[in-house]
C-alpha cells in the first residue's frame, strides 16, 4: 500500500533553519501536507503544496516538493522554541481527501 | 467558533467494554474522519463519511463501527474493547473536494486494560 516515511527526531539550536524531509509513495498524490502536533493537542494544519509547484513560501516556511523523487522537505528559518513539536508529511491518496501521514518528526529547539 | 470537539478526553476501559467516541463539528464540512495515532506509528484511517447516511472503511476498522445521521455528528463505536485498541483517537472533518486539509479536534485517549 501507500507509504510515508519520515525521521523520527531533528535537534536544532535556537536561530537555526530547521529541514524535516519526507519520502512518500503515490505519484498520484495531488497534494502534499504538513501538519504540525504540540503536546496534548490535535494536529493543525501548518502548509501544503499543490503537485505541479516546486517550491512554496509562507513566512518562514518553505516547502519544496521533488515530485521525480517523491521527495518534499519543510524548512522553517530561524528556528523558535515554539517551534518544538512533532510535524507530520501527509499525501492525499484514494480520493475523498484522505491522508496517508507519516509517523512524525519530532523537533526539539535548544538554546 | 468551536471546530470539531470530541469527547471524552481521556477514558479507561475494562477488556469487553464497549463506549463511543463522540465528534462534532459545526463547519457544515462534508467529510469527516477517524484516525488513531500509536506512538511511532503516525496515524492510521479507521472509518471516513463524505455525508450524512454515507461511511466507509478506512485501514484499520476491525473492531469499530461508525454512524452519520447528520451533518455535524460522526460518532464511533468500539464494542468489545481490547488491549490493541489502546491508543489517542482523532476526529478530522474538511470540506469536500481535494486539496482542504483536516481541522482535528484534540482527541480522546483511551486504555483498555
Amino acid at each position: 500500500g501507500e507509504d510515508v516515511e519520515q525521521s523520527l527526531f531533528l535537534s536544532v539550536r535556537e536561530g537555526d533553519s530547521s529541514v524535516i524531509n519526507c519520502t512518500y509513495t503515490d505519484s498520484s498524490s495531488t497534494y502534499l501536507y504538513w501538519y504540525k502536533q504540540e503536546p496534548g493537542a490535535g494536529l493543525q494544519l501548518l502548509t501544503y503544496i499543490f503537485s505541479n509547484m516546486d517550491m512554496k513560501q509562507d513566512q518562514r516556511l518553505t516547502v519544496l516538493l521533488n515530485k521525480k523523487d517523491k521527495h518534499l522537505s519543510l524548512r522553517i528559518a530561524d528556528t523558535q522554541t515554539g517551534d518544538s513539536a512533532i510535524y507530520f508529511c501527509a499525501e492525499n491518496s484514494g480520493g475523498y481527501n484522505k491522508l496517508i501521514f507519516g509517523a512524525g518528526t519530532r523537533l526539539a529547539v535548544h538554546p | 467558533n468551536a471546530g470539531v470537539t470530541q469527547t471524552p478526553k481521556f477514558r479507561i476501559l475494562k477488556i469487553g467494554q464497549s463506549m463511543t467516541l463522540q465528534c462534532t463539528q459545526d463547519m457544515n464540512h462534508n467529510y469527516m474522519y477517524w484516525y488513531r495515532q500509536d506512538p511511532g506509528m503516525g496515524l492510521k484511517l479507521i472509518y471516513y463519511s463524505v455525508g450524512a447516511g454515507i461511511t466507509d472503511k478506512g485501514e484499520v476498522p476491525n473492531g469499530y463501527n461508525v454512524s452519520r445521521s447528520t451533518t455535524e455528528d460522526f460518532p464511533l463505536r468500539l464494542e468489545l474493547a481490547a488491549p490493541s485498541q489502546t491508543s489517542v483517537y482523532f476526529c478530522a472533518s474538511s470540506p469536500a473536494g481535494q486539496g482542504h486539509g483536516y481541522t482535528f479536534g484534540s482527541g480522546t485517549r483511551l486504555t483498555v486494560v
